[in-house]
C-alpha cells in the first residue's frame, strides 16, 4: 500500500498570502496518478488537481500542482477567504487507492 | 446538473447490515468508474471500494474486504454498497464518487454523503 504523508498538518495564513502544501509518497507514484481535493466543513470533497498539475473544471488558476520525484506540492498563490479548508492528496495509480491525512489551511 | 444522492444510512447494531445506494443524474453513469469513500467523525478520507464502468473489475480496501460489496445497476443509474458484519469503527459519513476516465481513476464527481452509525 502506498502511504501518502502530508505536511504541515496545519497551515495558519492570512488572506492574500501564498500557501504551499506538501504530499510525500512512500513509494514511486507517477505524476499521472496524483490528485488534490479540497473539503470544507460539512461538505463533500471537491477535485482540484489531477495528474499532479492539471486543474479540474472550474478551478481558479491560483491553484497549481507540481511534482518532484515522490514529492508533490499544491500551491495556492494568493489565499481567498473561501480557500480556508482541508486539503487531501490522493494516489490512484494502484489499489488500494490512498489519501493523505490532510492539511488544514486556517485563517491566522 | 450533476447529482449524486446517497441514501440508506442510519443506525445499526454491531454485526448488522445496511445497503447504501447512490442515485446518479446529470451525466452518463454507465461510462463512469465509481467509488465509495468514507470519513469517520473528525478524521480524514478513506477509500473503500471501486467498480469499473461496466462492473467488470472491483477492488476493496483491506478494512472492508469480505464484508462490503460494491455493485451497480447501469439501467437504474444507481451504485450500491452492501455492508455486512458492521463494526463500531465503520461509523462514518459514506460518500459515493466517480470519474469519467477508464484509466485515470480520480474522483471528479461526489455525492453529499450519508451517515452510518454502528452501535456496540
Amino acid at each position: 500500500e502506498i502511504v501518502l504523508t502530508q505536511s504541515p498538518g496545519t497551515l495558519s495564513l492570512s488572506p492574500g498570502e501564498r500557501a504551499t502544501l506538501s504530499c510525500r509518497a512512500s513509494q514511486s507514484v507517477s505524476s499521472a496518478y496524483l490528485a488534490w481535493y479540497q473539503q470544507k466543513p460539512g461538505q463533500a470533497p471537491r477535485l482540484l488537481i489531477y495528474g499532479a498539475s492539471s486543474r479540474a473544471t472550474g478551478i481558479p488558476d491560483r491553484f497549481s500542482g507540481s511534482e518532484s520525484g515522490t514529492d508533490f506540492t499544491l500551491t495556492i498563490s494568493r489565499l481567498e477567504p473561501e480557500d480556508f479548508a482541508v486539503y487531501y492528496c490522493q494516489q490512484y495509480g494502484s489499489s488500494p487507492w490512498t489519501f493523505g491525512q490532510g492539511t488544514t489551511v486556517e485563517i491566522k | 446538473q450533476v447529482q449524486l444522492v446517497e441514501s440508506g444510512g442510519g443506525v445499526v447494531q454491531s454485526g448488522g447490515s445496511l445497503r447504501l445506494s447512490c442515485a446518479v443524474s446529470g451525466f452518463t453513469f454507465s461510462s463512469y468508474a465509481m467509488h465509495w469513500v468514507r470519513q469517520a467523525p473528525g478524521k480524514g478520507l478513506e477509500w473503500l471500494a471501486f467498480i469499473r464502468y461496466d462492473g467488470s473489475n472491483k477492488y476493496y480496501a483491506d478494512s472492508v474486504k469480505g464484508r462490503f460489496t460494491i455493485s451497480r445497476d447501469n439501467s437504474k443509474n444507481t451504485l450500491y454498497l452492501q455492508m455486512n458484519s458492521l463494526r463500531p469503527e465503520d461509523t462514518a459519513v459514506y460518500y459515493c464518487a466517480g470519474g469519467w476516465s477508464d484509466y485515470y481513476y480520480y474522483m471528479d464527481v461526489w455525492g453529499k454523503g450519508t451517515t452510518v452509525t454502528v452501535s456496540s
